[in-house]
């Protein structure tokens, strides 16, 4: 069974359109990330949410949101595609044991090209 | 803010011993983890250590010591498939943030 799956695993696109990419988990883990991947393998966090809270990066454009349904469900959504958007986009989670630091589990990542 | 500085790149031959550093400036830091990407593939969890001293897993080591804002992540009888890019990452302001350091590539030779 697969913990972290994100759909889709390959997205090209044209530059100024809106895309979602999704994400699940299924270890019953309160906290969901997204990262974003770059070409030089830079791997920085975008937002951190658990059923309480959204922490987001400062640096991350608002044309990117996180969208949660449910606890095992968080999706990202970016409006008006940039080149420099084109980057690898993980989705992780953690149980939130708090006071400690918490082992992450990746999803297997979705490469976003936009053109 | 916080950040962590790695080498960009190690190479060792099979067999051998080779140590990854990892030195970090934060506040309100709990602890150092260290994260194994083979090309192509996701980010996997390695080892944590919370606490200063040596943290042992199979072929693996990870070390810290908080006074010197320092670690390391030791591979042992290196392997063709431990060639892969090694992460440490850490917390900042008690868990509100979480980095990774840029990451250090391992190749490993035959």
């Amino acid at each position: 069974d697969t913990a972290v799956s994100q759909t889709p695993k390959y997205l090209v696109t044209q530059m100024g359109n809106d895309k979602s990419i999704k994400c699940e988990q299924n270890l019953g883990h309160d906290t969901m990330y997204w990262y974003k991947q770059d070409s030089k393998k830079f791997l920085k966090i975008m937002f951190s949410y658990n059923n309480k809270e959204l922490i987001i990066n400062e640096t991350v454009p608002n044309r990117f949101s996180p969208k949660s349904p449910d606890k095992a469900h968080l999706n990202l959504h970016i409006n008006s595609l940039e080149l420099g958007d084109s980057a690898v986009y993980f989705c992780a989670s953690s149980q939130d044991q708090g006071g400690q630091q918490e082992t992450q589990y990746f999803g297997p990542g979705t490469r976003l090209l936009v053109l | 803010g916080q950040s962590l500085e790695q080498p960009s790149e190690v190479t060792a031959v099979e067999g051998a011993i080779v140590q990854i550093n990892c030195t970090y400036q934060t506040s309100g830091f709990y602890g150092l983890s260290w994260y194994q990407q083979h090309d192509g593939g996701a980010p996997t969890f390695l080892s944590y250590n919370a606490l200063d001293g040596l943290e042992e897993t199979g072929r693996f080591s990870s070390f810290l010591s908080r006074s010197d804002s320092y670690g390391y992540l030791l591979l042992q009888e290196l392997q063709m498939k431990d060639s892969a890019s090694y992460f440490c990452a850490g917390d900042d302001n008690y868990g509100q943030n979480f980095v990774f350091g840029p990451g250090t590539r391992l190749s490993v030779l035959p």
